[in-house]
């Protein structure tokens, strides 16, 4: 079954450490997102890659940093520099020229203490 | 800038009656529009869209409305069921479709 895999799905840092965060895909979808979520705030974009070794910064990319070496995974590092990483993330892919189709990740909750 | 709102955190129905979602807009750019229902700890799942050609679109139970001119959009649930108890979001996105806007989400509890 094709489909988003995000891990681990609960993750505990101390402040100031870097965490990475995974997302695969076995759907051979070009595109991938990162989204966040807070309460009250709805799903906020974080970074997004339309294709393989591209990506582009989506509304709150500060603190955050991607790659997109190999299409099927695109990985968030959450750096120290941001300031409130406590949060529940979700990946996202679909294909590229498609307007629907987008599929999710169960997501990762990931506490920084 | 909240390009996509949606102005009640929270809605409580009764079972069987009907629930109505909200959602507005400010960018004009957006000629899609989506409903997605999410519960907790879980990724989103897709319920029904609408481009911005149409007014109306129907899927069982679930019934999507957008006024252009007002920049509004609204989901109707009918009729409600306890199993429906979950956040719902409204997304929007240009054509080309490359990001999806999201609203802040709404808690719909459906009431036995």
């Amino acid at each position: 079954d094709g489909g988003i895999t995000q891990s681990p799905k609960y993750l505990f840092r101390k402040e100031g450490q870097n965490v990475t965060l995974s997302c695969e895909q076995n759907l051979n979808h070009d595109a991938m997102y990162w989204y966040r979520q807070d309460p009250g705030q709805g799903l906020r974009l974080i970074y997004y890659s339309q294709i393989v070794n591209d990506f582009q910064k989506g509304d709150i990319a500060e603190g955050y940093s991607v790659s997109r070496e190999k299409k099927e995974s695109f990985p968030l590092t959450v750096t120290s520099a941001q300031k409130n990483p406590t949060a529940f993330y979700l990946c996202a892919s679909k294909e590229r020229d498609r307007v629907y189709g987008y599929t999710f990740g169960s997501g990762t909750r990931l506490t920084v203490v | 800038d909240q390009q996509v709102k949606q102005n009640s955190p929270s809605l409580s129905v009764q079972e069987g009656r009907i629930s109505i979602l909200n959602c507005d807009y400010t960018n004009s750019m957006f000629d899609y529009f989506l409903w997605y229902k999410k519960y907790p700890a879980e990724g989103p799942t897709f319920l029904i869209s609408i481009s911005s050609i149409k007014d109306k679109n129907e899927d069982g139970r679930f019934t999507v409305f957008l006024n252009k001119s007002a920049k509004h959009l609204s989901l109707h649930i009918v009729p409600s069921q306890p199993g429906d108890s979950a956040v719902y979001f409204c997304a929007a996105t240009p054509s080309g479709g490359s990001r999806l806007t999201f609203g802040e989400g709404t808690q719909l509890t459906v009431n036995p």
